[in-house]
């Protein structure tokens, strides 16, 4: 296990469009969380999963932002009509319990033209 | 809404000397946690401290923890190149999201 796993790296789109981002998890670890972080600023959450469950969304996830864990293992992070405000970098990670160490990875950049 | 301040924004300093740096909450503290954050990459967590008045050290790092558990302190003895970067301070409730400060972005020019 390598550690937790985003992808794409880097994702160039055209305002409007619709983007997808992956997340793969430490195998086991039953929290996964996504936070977005713009240059200069510490990270900023906007929602995160016990096991399936989506037990929080921040009221910085508009209705254009959905974010599923489908079965509990890796999540998925869809942004609809992609606006240049949504450039960012986004982050996710994930913890084997609720108070144990989170584990980040290295991030999907996003850059909205 | 918990905020946490962390001061300064920006410090440049030459290798081999000493700095601080500071974090202060709004409010109390459930559980402090400080992460170091290098370019391109995700944050990685330092360490957790969730006593009042607590010290932990890391190597050169020295953790200090306010008695009032509102506050800490971050100080690097003998700055070096690999000290670069965003440290950045979190509260982290037993059961509730993360939250992060904006950071302090360190340069320790060689």
């Amino acid at each position: 296990d390598t550690g937790v796993s985003q992808n794409p790296r880097h994702k160039i789109t055209k305002r409007g469009q619709n983007v997808t981002f992956r997340c793969d998890p430490i195998s086991e670890h039953n929290r996964l969380y996504w936070y977005r972080q713009t240059l200069g600023q510490g990270p900023e959450f906007l929602t995160y999963f016990q096991n399936e469950a989506q037990l929080e969304k921040s009221r910085l996830l508009s209705d254009r932002f959905s974010a599923e864990r489908p079965k509990g293992s890796f999540s998925t992070l869809e942004i609809q009509r992609t606006e240049q405000g949504d450039s960012a970098m986004y982050l996710c990670a994930s913890s084997l319990t609720r108070d144990t160490e989170a584990f980040f990875g290295q991030g999907t950049r996003l850059t909205v033209v | 809404t918990q905020l946490l301040e962390q001061s300064p924004q920006f410090l440049s300093i030459q290798e081999g000397e000493n700095l601080t740096v500071y974090c202060n909450s709004s409010s109390v503290f459930s559980s402090l946690q400080w992460y170091r954050q290098e370019p391109g990459e995700g944050p990685v967590l330092l360490v957790t401290v969730v006593t009042g008045g607590e010290v932990k050290k890391l190597k050169r790092l020295t953790f200090q923890f306010g008695d009032a558990r509102k506050d800490s302190s971050l100080h690097i003895t003998a700055a070096q190149p690999g000290d670069t970067g965003l440290y950045l301070c979190a509260d982290r409730p037993r059961d509730d999201k993360i939250i992060f400060g904006k950071g302090t972005r360190l340069h320790i020019l060689p």
